[in-house]
């Protein structure tokens, strides 16, 4: 079966510190991968999707951005963290293609709490 | 503009019966999904329809007009655990899921 791993769990930052939150995916191959954010109380925004090695589409022109080094991993990062980056940060991933039943699964998620 | 609308909180009884309804106007219509997401969880997948009519899967039921840019969860015979966050998203065109604001279900004894 497939999992979905995200880390860390909680991340407390200052203000104009990098960042970097990782995500890897066991049990299947060239899946599609997401990156979302969830503020309190609102929806998903999606920041980030790549459906291949090195194939990042950015849908919120912001100040992080996405890495895929290798096929099961996704990594998002920033090199200066604002107070408006707060937020719950998901990763998900889809099996590859465009099936429109195709079902995002999701990982546990990070906190990310930028003082 | 692409846009769906959720109830921001509902609250029912346990053992009673609830419809979380959720509309939508999108650029095309490739498939309505439900999720559940529990407080500092990720969301869950409960559903998905494309066709028209409803889909029951245990004490869950999702209804889908596409005439009418219309959706519904319900929940039946609700228990304290349902108490979550429920997530309408859409599958546009270009096969990107729009999202909901989610509809936040308070479950009394």
């Amino acid at each position: 079966s497939q999992t979905i791993h995200q880390w860390p769990a909680t991340l407390v930052q200052p203000v104009g510190s990098p960042l970097s939150l990782e995500c890897t995916v066991e049990g299947t191959s060239n899946p599609n991968l997401y990156w979302y954010r969830q503020a309190a109380g609102r929806g998903l925004q999606l920041l980030f999707y790549s459906v291949g090695i090195g194939q990042i589409s950015s849908e919120v022109p912001q100040n992080l951005s996405a890495s895929r080094p290798q096929d099961r991993q996704f990594i998002l990062s920033s090199k200066k963290l604002l107070l408006s980056d707060s937020g719950f940060y998901l990763c998900a991933w889809s099996s590859q293609g465009l099936a429109g039943s195709d079902t995002q699964y999701f990982g546990p998620g990070t906190r990310l709490t930028v003082l | 503009g692409q846009n769906i609308d959720q109830p921001t909180e509902m609250t029912a009884t346990e053992g009673a019966i609830v419809q979380i309804n959720c509309t939508y106007q999108t650029s095309g219509f490739n498939g309505l999904f439900w999720y559940q997401q529990h407080a500092g969880e990720a969301p869950t997948f409960l559903s998905y329809n494309v066709l028209d009519g409803l889909e029951e899967k245990g004490r869950f039921s999702s209804f889908l007009s596409r005439s009418k840019g219309y959706s519904y969860l319900l929940l039946k015979e609700l228990q304290m655990k349902d108490s979550a966050s429920y997530l309408c998203a859409v599958r546009d065109e270009n096969y990107q899921l729009i999202w909901g604001a989610g509809t936040k279900l308070i479950i009394k004894p």
